[in-house]
């Protein structure tokens, strides 16, 4: 069975960093490209980061270039977000998903990023 | 302002059909047969039910079903039952913009 955990989340200032991780398990980490997507209280869902099976590739929503890192390590099973110059608007839950057939067929349960002074 | 255009909310009976669209552009919607359907229950994590337009994941009922036609997806759920009561979001890939969602579907069966 997929399982993905987040953790990571918390209460942040704005323009302070946070990291998130995710735990993977149940299938073979480094055959699939892995995404963030977030979701603010109340909203609907937003891309924010993919990359490539083997980190060669990363992609980021405009909003967040220049200020978050997507990584992972293969190894560990691990995908990681970090989070720079935080802003309100990057106030969400952050889930973690694994990249199917062009689409997202596993997710995590989320971890809530509140960015607030 | 989400990139795709979805319906705020849809309805039905149980046992009737509904269909909830999800417009974007020839840059997305139109320009790939790489549309999918999330369904999310209140505090549950998003679930994928329809991939590539028409194909559904193993475990998902084949009352789910998808269409397109031009720059405009489609959804429908037929024979409506209680727990079909959710959100649901289209996706769609967009090349440089990487991936882009529909501001959500409230579907409400009555």
């Amino acid at each position: 069975e997929v399982q993905l955990v987040e953790s990571g989340g918390g209460l942040v200032q704005p323009g302070g960093s946070l990291r998130l991780s995710c735990a993977a398990s149940g299938f073979t980490f480094s055959s699939h490209w892995m995404g963030w997507v977030r979701q603010a209280p109340g909203k609907g869902l937003d891309w924010v980061a993919s990359i490539k099976r083997d980190g060669s590739e990363k992609y980021y929503v405009d909003s967040v270039k220049g200020r978050f890192t997507v990584s992972r390590d293969n190894a560990q099973k691990s995908l990681i977000l970090h989070m720079n110059n935080l802003r309100a608007e990057d106030t969400a839950v952050y889930y973690c998903a694994k990249d199917g057939s062009w689409s997202y067929d596993s997710w995590g349960q989320g971890t809530l990023v509140t960015v607030s002074s | 302002q989400s990139a795709l255009t979805q319906p705020p909310s849809a309805s039905g009976s149980p046992g009737q059909s509904v269909t909830i669209s999800c417009t974007g552009t020839s840059s997305d919607v139109g320009g790939y047969n790489y549309v999918s359907w999330y369904q999310q229950h209140p505090g549950k994590a998003p679930k994928l039910m329809i991939f590539e337009v028409t194909k559904r994941p193993s475990g998902v009922p084949d009352r789910f079903s998808g269409s397109k036609s031009g720059n405009t997806a489609s959804l429908t759920v037929s024979g409506l039952q209680a727990e079909d009561e959710a959100d649901y979001f289209c996706s769609s890939f967009a090349n440089s913009k990487g991936w882009v969602f529909g501001g959500g579907t409230k579907l409400t069966v009555l």
